[in-house]
């Protein structure tokens, strides 16, 4: 069982669609949760970044983080084209730096 | 701001050939890693340093060699090239311990 398991998609959506985009995780040794977008061709981005279970928001982007049932999500509102990319989650423990990596949910926002 | 800078962008090796991808950072952060990228596996570190003179092995450490000689430069050396090796890789590096990793937008390599 791999320690981050996320859907690899594709997911495609509507122009203005919420979209939800999730991981589980297996270790709850881990504290730290990222998000980042990745575009064709590109280095992953940072999106999100929270240590805390509850939710974290940014723009149109919410993070969310259940410690308890080891599962993290994002939502995107009003998806746009431009959010077309590979989404990947992550997280590591608080003992090392190590980050440990979904394989990424490629999203498609149709216009 | 440069950000973490990788050089080549493309390469294509033969196979025994040995090569250097180069990761170069300007932000003074001590943290450096190396990650490949594969379909269906997601991003796994390579090898990675806590600062100039100290590395340690990742997840997947067999073929490759790192040295970290300056804060700045962090490269990854393939002594002799395997078709696994065929991959996307990318550098990445961390301020302070709490703070996200920041990536370079990698090197497309290819080992024929």
């Amino acid at each position: 069982q791999k320690e981050v398991e996320q859907d690899p998609g594709p997911l495609s959506v509507p122009e203005g669609a919420i979209v939800s985009l999730n991981c589980t995780y297996s270790n709850s040794a881990f504290q730290y949760f990222m998000w980042y977008r990745q575009y064709s061709r590109k280095g992953p981005e940072l999106l999100m970044y929270t240590y805390s279970s509850g939710n974290k928001e940014d723009g149109r982007f919410t993070a969310q983080v259940d410690k308890s049932s080891k599962y993290i999500s994002l939502f995107i509102r009003d998806s746009q084209p431009s959010d077309s990319a590979t989404y990947l989650c992550a997280t590591r423990s608080g003992n090392t730096g190590k980050l440990i990596f979904g394989q990424g949910t490629t999203l498609q926002v149709k216009p | 701001n440069a950000g973490v800078t990788q050089t080549p962008k493309f390469q294509v090796l033969k196979t025994g050939q040995s090569m250097t991808l180069q990761c170069a950072q300007d932000m003074n952060h001590e943290y450096m890693s190396w990650y490949r990228q594969d379909p269906g596996m997601g991003l796994r570190l390579i090898h990675y340093s806590v600062g100039a003179g100290i590395t340690d092995q990742g997840e997947v450490p067999n073929g490759y060699n790192v040295s970290r000689s300056t804060t700045e430069d962090f490269p990854l050396r393939l002594l002799s090239a395997a078709p696994s090796q065929t991959s996307v890789y990318f550098c990445a590096t961390r301020g302070g311990f709490n703070q996200p990793q920041h990536f370079g937008d990698g090197t497309r390599l290819s080992i024929l």
